[in-house]
C-alpha cells in the first residue's frame, strides 16, 4: 500500500518551533484529514491529533495539527527536550480501504 | 481512557502459526462498536497497518481488509461474548517479526505485543 510522505529528521532549538509535515493524496490526507502520532524509543504511539485538528485530552496546547489540501502539519512550539522523538503520519486511505502511515519523522530538540 | 491490552507474542519458527488476542481494560469498550485495526512495528521501522475489521452497523461493503503483505495468511476476528479482538496468523516469516499493536489508530493504542519468527 502507498504511504504518506514525511522528511525523515527535523532538527531544531530547545524552546523554538518546529513544522512536520506530511502529504498524500486526494484518497487519503486531502480527503479524510490526518492523525499525528508520537513514539517515544521503545513506547507505543500516543495520538496527538486527530481528524486534521482534533487534540486527545491531556495532549498539551503546543501541539496543534491543519491541514491544507493534501497536505497535513503538526506545529509543536516552545520545544521541550521531552518532545525529541518520532511523529507519524496517518490517513485512512479510501481507495485503499486501509490505514496509510507515513515513513516518521525524527525530531531532535538541540 | 480505554486501555488495550495485547497478548499472544512469543518466537516461532519460519512457516508457524500464531494468534494474537487483544482486551479491553473497560468494560465499556466494546470492540464491535469501533473498527478496529492491528498495526505492526518491525525492529527499527516505521508503522506499517495490517488488518482492520468493522464495527458493528458501519460498513463500507467489506467487514474485513488486509495489508497485501499478510492477505491470505492473516485473519482479524473478534469474539463479542468475549469482548477481545484477534489476529490469527500463518505461515510467519521473518518478515513478520514486529511489535504488534491492536488500535483504533486515532484515539488509542495498546501497549503491543512481540512477534518474533526465527528462521
Amino acid at each position: 500500500q502507498a504511504g504518506l510522505t514525511q522528511p525523515p529528521s527535523v532538527s531544531k532549538g530547545l524552546r523554538q518551533t518546529a513544522t512536520l509535515t506530511c502529504t498524500g493524496n486526494s484518497n487519503n490526507v486531502g480527503n479524510q484529514g490526518a492523525a499525528w502520532l508520537q513514539q517515544h524509543e521503545g513506547h507505543p504511539p500516543k495520538v496527538l491529533s486527530y481528524r486534521n485538528d482534533k487534540r486527545p485530552t491531556g495532549i498539551s496546547e503546543r501541539f496543534s495539527a491543519s491541514r491544507s489540501g493534501n497536505t497535513a502539519s503538526l506545529t509543536i512550539t516552545g520545544l521541550q527536550p521531552e518532545d525529541e522523538a518520532d511523529y507519524y503520519c496517518s490517513a485512512w486511505d479510501i481507495s485503499l480501504r486501509a490505514w496509510v502511515f507515513g515513513g516518521g519523522t525524527k525530531l531532535t530538540v538541540l | 481512557e480505554v486501555q488495550l491490552v495485547e497478548s499472544g507474542g512469543g518466537l516461532v519458527q519460519r512457516g508457524g502459526s500464531l494468534r494474537l488476542s487483544c482486551a479491553a481494560s473497560d468494560s465499556g469498550f466494546t470492540f464491535n462498536n469501533y473498527w478496529m485495526h492491528w498495526v505492526r512495528q518491525a525492529p527499527g521501522k516505521g508503522l506499517e497497518w495490517v488488518a482492520r475489521i468493522n464495527g458493528d452497523g458501519i460498513t463500507d461493503g467489506f467487514t474485513t481488509s488486509y495489508a497485501d503483505s499478510v492477505k491470505g495468511r492473516f485473519t482479524i476476528s473478534r469474539d463479542i461474548a468475549k469482548n477481545t479482538l484477534y489476529l490469527q496468523m500463518n505461515s510467519l516469516g521473518a518478515e513478520d517479526t514486529a511489535v504488534y499493536y491492536c488500535t483504533t489508530v486515532d484515539t488509542d493504542w495498546g501497549q503491543g505485543t512481540l512477534v518474533t519468527v526465527s528462521s
